[in-house]
């Protein structure tokens, strides 16, 4: 069974670079077509997709973080991980981990999710 | 940027009754990606709805998405109680990939 586990330092300060690693167990990040993701929800708010990434490593993003987000993947030890630069208490979230399917027809969605890591950007 | 919009913002029903939850996106979401999930506090989202009307695997039959173009809706024929939770659509026709701000469903 798929297994995404989120890890973080869960306090950050302004200005710094947080940096996430969603661990994966149950399968490969290499195998299939999937693509692997960050989305983040502030505390008592919506959900906002931050980025995806394929085993290959190519990356897209929401252009609404500017730039300031680098998603990257280390296939040998089965984790990939999110770079977030400059944050602000804007930041300040629980952010998932998750798969998506790439197939139309066959649960198109982000199927798989970690349980969340909390990550407050406070001085 | 396709802007989901949810409505009612919450729903009180009770236990037995159907629910109906709605989705109205700015643009036409193409090829029907919008996909609904269901939250309950302390975790993630689960996906319930694919391609706007497939559920997912696992998920009862009492749940059913319908709609194309902009207008989408989900329901849920008769409530559970461990349905209360809230409710998000989400499109991925278009890049950025957005959710709606969601449906909370409460107990009445």
């Amino acid at each position: 069974q798929l297994q995404l586990q989120e890890s973080g330092p869960g306090l950050v300060k302004p200005s710094e670079t947080l940096s996430l690693t969603c661990s994966v167990s149950g399968g490969s990040i290499s195998s299939g077509s999937f693509y692997w993701g960050w989305i983040r929800q502030p505390p008592g708010r919506g959900l906002e997709w931050i980025g995806s990434t394929y085993y290959s490593g190519s990356a897209y993003y929401n252009p609404s973080l500017k730039s300031r987000a680098t998603i990257s993947v280390d296939t040998s030890n089965n984790q990939f991980f999110l770079k977030l630069s400059s944050v602000t208490a804007a930041d300040t979230a629980v952010y998932y981990c998750a798969r998506h399917s790439p197939y139309p027809a066959d649960d198109y969605g982000w199927g798989n999710w970690g349980q969340g890591t909390l990550l407050t950007v406070s001085s | 940027e396709i802007v989901l919009t949810q409505s009612p913002g919450t729903l009180s029903l009770s236990p037995g009754e159907r629910a109906t939850l709605f989705c109205r996106a700015s643009q036409n979401v193409r090829s029907n990606y919008l996909a609904w999930y269901q939250q309950k506090p302390g975790q993630p989202p689960r996906l319930l709805i694919y391609g706007a009307s497939s559920r997912a695997t696992g998920i009862p039959d009492r749940f059913s998405g319908s709609g194309s173009g902009t207008d989408f809706s989900l329901t849920i024929s008769r409530l559970e109680p461990e349905d209360f939770a809230v409710y998000y659509c989400q499109q991925s026709g278009s890049s950025p990939q957005t959710f709606g701000q969601g449906t909370k469903m409460e107990i009445k």
